[in-house]
């Protein structure tokens, strides 16, 4: 148990479907973070929120849009996606102050 | 951030110490280096990390070169589920968010 829970593991969409992932924490940490990883690439930096403010978009393309309702919860929403999109999409939180990423699990994404 | 070079592979015997090296020679002054490890199907997990001081936690050793320019992540005594992915990451330990680059990393096989 990582204290970071992301839902659901797996998930499988078509491409003209609008789907949600969910990410919660409970450690007290103000910083949470998008992560993807493709099959194969090193884990890519997608969405930083400190203090639920966006801080960082790093390139994403506009099917993915971030949401942090509060600190101890994030979502990605998709829509429209393409199958190169298919990855492990991971969560990750941290104290402001620096201290180590806890990740979540992933969500295993595939598009069809 | 600064780059680092790890090999791709490693093998290590069930009981022996696993030394898994990495360069940063590019490494600037208040960088830190750090130690993540993936286990497959999960996110990744810190392992350690350090600024210019050999560290030592519950999971692992940590030795870092007088010039700062290598590092080397000692397990000292890899059990089968130490087999995963390790990364070494150099980042600032600055006041604000974690912004952590991956690379590719060193897949260590632990084996009977």
């Amino acid at each position: 148990e990582t204290g970071v829970t992301q839902t659901p593991r797996h998930l499988v969409m078509g491409m003209t479907n609008k789907k949600s992932l969910k990410c919660e924490q409970h450690l007290g940490h103000n910083a949470m973070y998008w992560y993807k990883q493709s099959a194969k690439k090193p884990l890519e930096l997608m969405f930083v929120y400190n203090f639920k403010e966006q801080t960082e978009n790093n390139s994403v393309p506009s099917r993915f849009s971030p949401e942090c309702p509060n600190s101890s919860h994030l979502f990605l929403h998709l829509h429209t996606l393409q199958p190169e999109d298919s990855a492990l999409y991971l969560c990750a939180s941290s104290q402001e102050t620096g201290a180590p990423l806890h990740f979540g699990n992933g969500t295993r994404l595939t598009v069809t | 951030d600064a780059k680092t070079t790890q090999p791709p592979s490693m093998d290590c015997a069930e009981g022996r110490a696993a030394n898994l090296p990495c360069n940063h020679s590019t490494i600037s002054g208040n960088e830190y280096v750090y130690w993540y490890r993936q286990i497959h199907s999960q996110g990744p997990q810190y392992i350690i990390h350090g600024l210019k001081n050999n560290e030592t936690n519950e999971m692992a050793s940590l030795i870092i070169t007088e010039d700062r320019k290598s590092s080397t992540l000692i397990l000292p005594h890899a059990t089968l589920r130490d087999t995963a992915v390790y990364y070494c990451i150099v980042r600032v330990m600055n006041t604000g968010f974690q912004k952590l680059v991956f690379g590719t990393g060193t897949r260590l096989l632990v084996s009977p």
